[in-house]
């Protein structure tokens, strides 16, 4: 069974980089025609897709947070990344990862999130 | 960007009763039309993919439809663990968009 986890800082100041890892568990990262992605969602609001990466390297991202983001991926720890930077209150979110599997590309897997909160 | 439209954006029913929320795409996406279901506190889970196609796991009372760019989900016989909110989401092109989402609370 695929597990996903975030870890990162909970508190990050404004103008900085949230930086959050997605751990993979229960499969390896590198296998099958998968994207590893992120989205966020601000309390009481709805959801918001940041982006993916595919195993080679590949990126997608929001054309609304496109200048402040890189995803990256890391098969050799099984793990995958969001840097945004430049941060602002308008960035407090849970934050979760995901994986988009083939066909049809639902998001079927997603790790629990964790909340990121900007604020000096 | 493809715009979701889901509604209503809540609905109260009862234990029992039949639910139908409808999620329309601001241009054609095929069936790359996926259904999630969120908990307070927790992250969504996926309900319905490829417009119709149940997720293992995912009680036989949920299904779903699609008419051109018109999308359904259905709960046939509303379960108190059903209370949640509701979330469409296009799968045809990114970005990725969601729709608004649907509270369904207990009437």
């Amino acid at each position: 069974q695929v597990q996903l986890q975030e870890s990162g800082p909970g508190l990050v100041k404004p103008s900085q980089t949230l930086s959050l890892t997605c751990t993979v568990s229960g499969g390896s990262i590198s296998s099958g025609s998968y994207y590893w992605s992120w989205i966020r969602q601000p309390a009481g609001k709805g959801l918001e897709w940041i982006g993916r990466v595919f195993t080679n390297g590949i990126t997608n991202y929001n054309p609304s947070l496109k200048s402040r983001i890189t995803i990256s991926v890391d098969t050799s720890k099984n793990q995958f990344s969001l840097n945004l930077s430049s941060v602002t209150a308008a960035d407090t979110a849970v934050y979760y990862c995901a994986r988009e599997s083939p066909g049809s590309r639902p998001l079927d897997y997603w790790g629990q999130g964790t909340l990121v909160t900007v604020s000096s | 960007d493809i715009q979701m439209t889901q509604s209503p954006s809540s609905l109260s029913a009862s234990v029992g009763d039949r639910v139908t929320i409808t999620c329309r795409a601001s241009q054609s996406i095929s069936t790359y039309l996926n259904w999630y279901q969120q908990k307070p506190g927790k992250a969504p889970r996926l309900l319905i993919y490829a417009a119709s196609t149940l997720q293992s796991g995912v009680p036989s009372r949920f299904s779903g439809s699609a008419s051109g760019t018109d999308f359904t989900l259905t709960i046939s016989s509303l379960q108190p663990e059903d209370f949640a909110t509701y979330y469409c989401q296009q799968s045809y092109t990114t970005p990725r968009t969601f729709g608004q989402g649907t509270k369904v609370e207990i009437k």
